[in-house]
């Protein structure tokens, strides 16, 4: 079972707009982290984003974090071309003792930024 | 650039026969893990470990198994092929004293025939 759901699945926008995605998840968490897929490559970690913090920046991200309704969203702003890849959420559990640092990832949503 | 080496990198096998992935990293860190990527399920744990000869199972272990006799390489290894094991592998490692983000190698193809 996925922990992590996000939505949209597939996200279109011009450079200069901004792009929010959104991910839901299950159970009690440690942390929440956000990665980038470029097509045909690893994943690479944006952010992350721990239990008990609300929001976070990096450059042109911002990531928030709720808890009670166990959502996340991840904001970029004024969007380029380069940005174009897909994007998952994960999450750290801590339910059921020691985590071991593994992450379950939602299925991802697709950005595609046009000149 | 996390050190981790992925091989092979393409593979083309036939069902029923064994197949070999390794996960090499050159930093000695503690964690590792295996996932596997699949249109329409993100990626999911196959197994993981936690140090030399330490491993456990994830969500999608059936049909695999895993190695880590030192701690650089990490093996995953499918012991007969099935065609519902084409996909991409992805080994990662958790850095010792990180925050918990995991760096990923750049996966291994796996088309099963």
């Amino acid at each position: 079972s996925q922990q992590g759901e996000e939505d949209p699945q597939a996200l279109s926008i011009q450079e200069g707009e901004n792009a929010t995605m959104n991910c839901s998840y299950k159970t009690s968490i440690n942390n929440l982290q956000w990665y980038r897929q470029n097509s045909g490559r690893g994943l690479v970690h944006l952010i992350l984003i721990r239990s008990n913090e609300r929001e976070k920046h990096s450059g042109r991200l911002r990531v928030t974090l709720d808890t009670s309704k166990k959502s996340s969203s991840l904001l970029i702003t004024a969007s380029r071309a380069a940005d174009t890849a897909s994007y998952f959420c994960a999450t750290e559990s801590n339910a059921g003792g020691t985590s071991y640092g593994k992450l379950t990832f939602g299925q991802g949503t697709i950005l595609t930024v046009h000149p | 650039d996390a050190g981790i080496t992925q091989s092979p990198r393409h593979k083309v096998t036939e069902t029923g026969t064994p197949v070999t992935l390794r996960c090499h990293q050159t930093e000695n860190h503690r964690y590792m893990y295996w996932y596997r990527q699949d249109p329409g399920h993100g990626l999911r744990l196959i197994h993981y470990s936690y140090g030399v000869k330490d491993t456990d199972k994830g969500e999608v272990s059936d049909g695999y198994s895993v190695s880590r006799s030192k701690t650089e390489d990490f093996l995953l290894t499918l012991e007969s092929a099935t065609s519902s094991q084409t996909s991409v592998y992805f080994c990662a490692i958790r850095r010792t004293g990180a925050t918990g983000e995991l760096f990923f190698g750049e996966g291994s193809r796996l088309t099963v025939l």
